[in-house]
């Protein structure tokens, strides 16, 4: 049972407009999100992150939007540029408990 | 500062053969460690997990095995590898202190290509 499901596998955005990624999860305990970025041969690097006790997290052209009663998290990128390509993987956890369970998942491309 | 080293890159090995993957974590004292695998089209899966020296929980039944002699160093370890055992592992550290406590910060990855 994926608790963490990122159900679009690729997403192509023309350079300077908006990436939208998405991320669902099913686990109602989990009160912290995180998004990472990966470059092919490397490993994961944390991008941001978002509490449950919040709706909105912003760090420069990266927002993540988390909206708990549907269950439904977003990453926002404005604007989109050619090294935000990369596989982009959402991740969920709990204060409670020392795991992060991740996603499968988003490819991002950005064309210049 | 906090890095986290993991080798070998890449690693080609025979069915059967043994593993050893290593990971060390300098800078922080008592971390989380983790092992995650990424397989094609599966995501980050996570393998083994320990959050003190010889404690380790496993996630999902499998071929590989854990351990960690010291606080900061991690095993990944199988006796036979299966051609199923390949994939890109990870190794990822995280502390509850602090305030980037929920974040986890992986190494760079060893892609395992069983032949």
């Amino acid at each position: 049972d994926q608790q963490v499901k990122q159900n679009s596998p690729s997403l192509s955005v023309q350079e300077g407009r908006i990436s939208i990624l998405n991320c669902d999860y099913t686990n109602s305990m989990f009160d912290y999100f995180l998004w990472y970025k990966k470059y092919p041969a490397e490993g994961p690097t944390f991008l941001i992150s978002i509490s449950s006790i919040k709706d909105k997290n912003e760090d420069g052209r990266f927002t993540v939007f988390l909206n708990k009663s549907a269950k439904h998290l977003s990453l926002h990128i404005v604007p989109s540029q050619p090294g935000d390509s990369a596989v982009y993987f959402c991740a969920a956890g709990t204060g409670a408990n020392s795991k992060l369970t991740f996603g499968k998942g988003i490819t991002l491309s950005v064309r210049p | 500062s906090q890095t986290i080293h993991q080798w070998p890159a890449t690693l080609v090995q025979p069915v059967g053969s043994p593993l050893s993957l290593e990971c060390t974590v300098e800078g922080t004292s008592n971390p989380n460690l983790y092992w995650y695998r990424q397989a094609a089209g599966r995501g980050l899966q996570l393998l083994f997990y320990s959050v003190g020296i010889g404690q380790i929980s496993s996630e999902v039944p499998q071929n590989l095995s854990a351990s960690r002699p010291q606080d900061r160093q991690f095993i990944l370890s199988s006796k036979k590898l299966l051609l199923s055992d390949s994939g890109f592992y990870l190794c990822a550290w995280r502390s509850f202190y602090g305030p980037r406590n929920t974040e986890a910060f992986f190494g760079q990855g060893t892609r395992l290509t069983v032949v």
